[in-house]
């Protein structure tokens, strides 16, 4: 268990509602990478920290901000919520010093936007 | 852009055989390649990872092949169980992209017993 915990698991909102999703992990890594998964697109990178105060975008960053003030939170947020946000979200951590690190991934978060 | 591409079809399969999903890519050069399982409403769970200079590696069941030639990776499960129904993703990285990922769609297999 590589100690990552996605809140909330699930969330029904409203098209210009504002939603924040929040990971938490408690192995004290450095890189976390919040993800999108949808039907036939897979897996794709929105935002990812580096480190504390350190975020860069991924390929399908529009419409989402990041920020991490401390090691263990990550909080992706949606400024004002579209229907084509509506995904699963996940979070992941990066594992190791070395390169090839593997990713542990949390449980996801289901956001539907109406 | 680059391009990653899983077999479109899902795999259905008879126990004991051994299933076969394949990770082609275009437009990159990764550095490595990892192999994830996900099962329904769970995050992917790391599997397997190979390097570009290393053309297979193992774990139990599992094996991985990487030809950077063919731009392709294979992986398979031999003697395949219905405990190994799942979807299967692959994902390419390299050194210079900040550690970023990229995944593949994903392919479903399912074990028949």
């Amino acid at each position: 268990d590589a100690g990552i915990t996605q809140s909330p698991r699930h969330k029904v909102t409203e098209t210009g509602t504002p939603v924040t999703l929040r990971c938490h992990q408690t192995e004290n890594h450095r890189y976390m990478y919040w993800y999108r998964q949808d039907p036939g697109h897979g897996l794709r990178l929105i935002h990812y920290s580096y480190g504390v105060k350190d975020t860069d975008k991924g390929e399908v960053s529009d419409g989402y901000s990041v920020s991490r003030s401390k090691t263990e939170d990550f909080l992706l947020t949606l400024e004002s919520a579209t229907s084509s946000q509506t995904s699963v979200y996940f979070c992941a951590i990066r594992s190791g010093t070395g390169g090839t690190g593997e990713l542990f991934f949390g449980e996801g978060s289901r956001l539907t936007v109406l | 852009s680059q391009k990653i591409e899983q077999n479109s079809e899902a795999l259905n399969i008879q126990e004991g055989k051994t299933a076969t999903l394949t990770c082609n890519y275009t437009n990159y050069s990764p550095a490595y390649l990892q192999w994830y399982r996900q099962d329904p409403g769970r995050g992917p769970v790391f599997l397997l990872l190979i390097r570009e200079n290393e053309k297979e590696k193992r774990k139990e069941r599992l094996k991985v092949t990487f030809d950077t030639t063919l731009k392709q990776s294979l992986f398979h499960i031999t003697a395949s169980q219905p405990a190994d129904s799942a979807t299967y993703l692959c994902a390419l990285g390299d050194f210079s992209n900040d550690y970023k990922l990229s995944f593949g769609a994903g392919t479903t297999v399912t074990v028949r017993a």
